[in-house]
């Protein structure tokens, strides 16, 4: 049973950067069927796909983000990883980890999620 | 504002039969890439509820379909339950965007 575990500050501060890092048990980052997302979700609100990593080092980001946002994979480690910088109050969410089926398809395994708070 | 739109929240009796509609364009559902939803209980991960338009993932209640024809999709759950009251989302992938598309969110009421 493949399992996601999101990990990183809780706490924020505005201008700074978020960083989150996703392990993954009883899979590869390395397998090439997958790609591995980020999505986050505001409190009461939806949910917003943030961006992704293929282990080829291919990413596409969410266009209102992808100026700030940075995502990365450590083979080595079996981890991805988000970066998001200048954040703000609007950047306060769940974030969640999930692995993606292939390109254009849908995730059966998410992380828990871990909420992020950014506030001074 | 979601490039899929869901209504905000649909309701039924327990054992009646709702639908949860998510309207895209030719960019996404139009473009025939396929539409998934998924569940959430509040406080937890969403879980994928169906794949591939109409494809159900073990141990997913055959209560439970979908469906897709031009550029929307439904989830159709029948047999209602008070266990059923989440939120759906219903997602694609976006050919204009190149990236991952989710509607708003569906809040499902069991009276």
């Amino acid at each position: 049973q493949v399992q996601l575990q999101e990990s990183g500050p809780g706490l924020v501060k505005p201008s700074e950067t978020l960083s989150l890092t996703c392990t993954v048990s009883d899979d590869s980052t390395s397998n090439v069927y997958y790609y591995w997302n980020w999505i986050r979700q505001p409190a009461g609100k939806g949910l917003e796909w943030i961006g992704r990593i293929h282990t080829s080092g291919n990413t596409n980001y969410n266009p209102s983000l992808k100026s700030r946002v940075t995502i990365s994979v450590d083979t080595s480690t079996n981890q991805f990883s988000l970066r998001l910088n200048s954040v703000t109050a609007a950047d306060t969410a769940v974030y969640y980890c999930a692995r993606w089926e292939g390109r254009y398809g849908y995730s059966k395994y998410w992380g828990q999620g871990t909420l992020v708070t950014v506030s001074s | 504002q979601s490039v899929l739109t869901q209504p905000p929240s649909v309701s039924g009796a327990p054992g009646q039969r709702v639908t949860i509609s998510c309207t895209g364009s030719s960019s996404n559902i139009g473009a025939a890439y396929d539409v998934h939803w998924y569940q959430q209980l509040p406080g937890t991960a969403p879980k994928l509820l169906i794949y591939g338009n109409s494809n159900r993932p073990s141990g997913v209640p055959d209560r439970f379909s979908g469906s897709k024809s031009g550029t929307s999709a439904s989830l159709a759950i029948t047999g209602l339950q008070a266990e059923d009251e989440a939120d759906y989302y219903c997602q694609s992938y976006d050919s204009s965007l190149l990236n991952v598309v989710f509607g708003g969110g569906t809040k499902l009421t069991v009276l």
